[in-house]
C-alpha cells in the first residue's frame, strides 16, 4: 500500500537554530513529493516538491528539502528558523496512479 | 486573482440537514478537489473531477456528492448530515490530474453537525 509518513506530530525548535521536518514514503513508481505549509485557520500553501534531477529541492520561504531514494525519506530543512515559520507541515506524494497522498502533519513550534 | 474562494467560513448544521460547500477558481484549472481534515488524520481525499463535467470517488466518499457544471465551480454536497462529518472542508485545484502537478487550497470551510 502507498503512503506517506511524518512520524513527529510536534517538533519544537530555538529560533535561530536549524529545523528538521521528516518524511518518509512508500509510493509506486517514480515518486513525486511535496510539502505543504497550514498557517493558523488558513488553507495549505505550496512549499516545493521534487519530481526529478537534484536530490536538493529549494523552495519557499528559505526552506529545502532533500530527496534520499535508499532511505526513502523527504526531509524538510532550513538552516535558520523563524518564530514565524511555527505552523502545521504536510508531506504528500504522489505514485504510479497519481492518486495524491498526504502524511498527518507535523506541527512545528519555534521558540523564541 | 483571488485563486480559490470558499463559502461559507463556518456553519453549525443540525443532523439530518442538506448542505452545499461552494468552491470557486479563477485560475482556469482542469482539476478540482475536496479534501476533509480531521485532526490526526491529516487531509483525506472526499472527491475529485478532472474535467468539467467528470468527477471521481477519493478515500472518504460515503455521504457526499459533487458536481462539476463548468471549469470555476465544484460544489460539495451533504445530503442528509450527520455529527462524524464535522470536520474542516478544503478545495483544491491543478492545472491537470498529472502526478507532477501542484495542488492549490482554498481557506477552508468549518463545519459543525450537532
Amino acid at each position: 500500500a502507498q503512503s506517506v509518513a511524518q512520524p513527529e506530530d510536534q517538533v519544537n525548535v530555538a529560533e535561530g537554530n536549524p529545523l528538521t521536518v521528516k518524511c518518509t514514503y512508500s509510493v509506486s513508481g517514480n515518486p513525486y513529493l511535496f510539502w505543504y505549509v497550514q498557517y493558523p485557520n488558513r488553507g495549505l500553501q505550496f512549499l516545493l516538491k521534487y519530481i526529478t534531477g537534484d536530490n536538493l529541492v529549494k523552495g519557499s520561504y528559505g526552506f529545502e528539502a532533500e530527496f534520499n531514494k535508499s532511505q526513502t525519506s523527504f526531509h524538510l530543512k532550513k538552516p535558520s528558523a523563524l518564530v514565524s515559520d511555527s505552523a502545521l507541515y504536510f508531506c504528500a506524494g504522489r505514485g504510479r496512479d497519481d492518486k495524491i497522498i498526504f502524511g498527518k502533519g507535523t506541527r512545528l513550534h519555534i521558540l523564541p | 486573482i483571488a485563486g480559490i474562494t470558499q463559502a461559507p467560513t463556518s456553519q453549525i448544521l443540525a443532523a439530518g440537514r442538506r448542505m452545499t460547500l461552494r468552491c470557486t477558481q479563477d485560475m482556469r484549472h482542469n482539476a478540482m478537489y475536496w479534501y476533509r481534515q480531521d485532526l490526526g488524520l491529516g487531509l483525506r481525499l472526499i472527491h475529485y473531477s478532472n474535467t468539467a463535467g467528470t468527477t471521481g470517488k477519493g478515500e472518504v466518499p460515503d455521504g457526499y456528492s459533487v458536481s462539476r457544471a463548468n471549469t470555476d465551480d465544484f460544489p460539495l454536497t451533504l445530503a442528509s448530515a450527520v455529527p462524524s462529518q464535522t470536520s474542516v472542508y478544503f478545495c483544491a485545484s491543478s492545472e491537470g490530474l498529472a502526478a507532477t502537478d501542484t495542488q492549490y487550497f482554498g481557506p477552508g470551510t468549518r463545519l459543525t453537525v450537532l
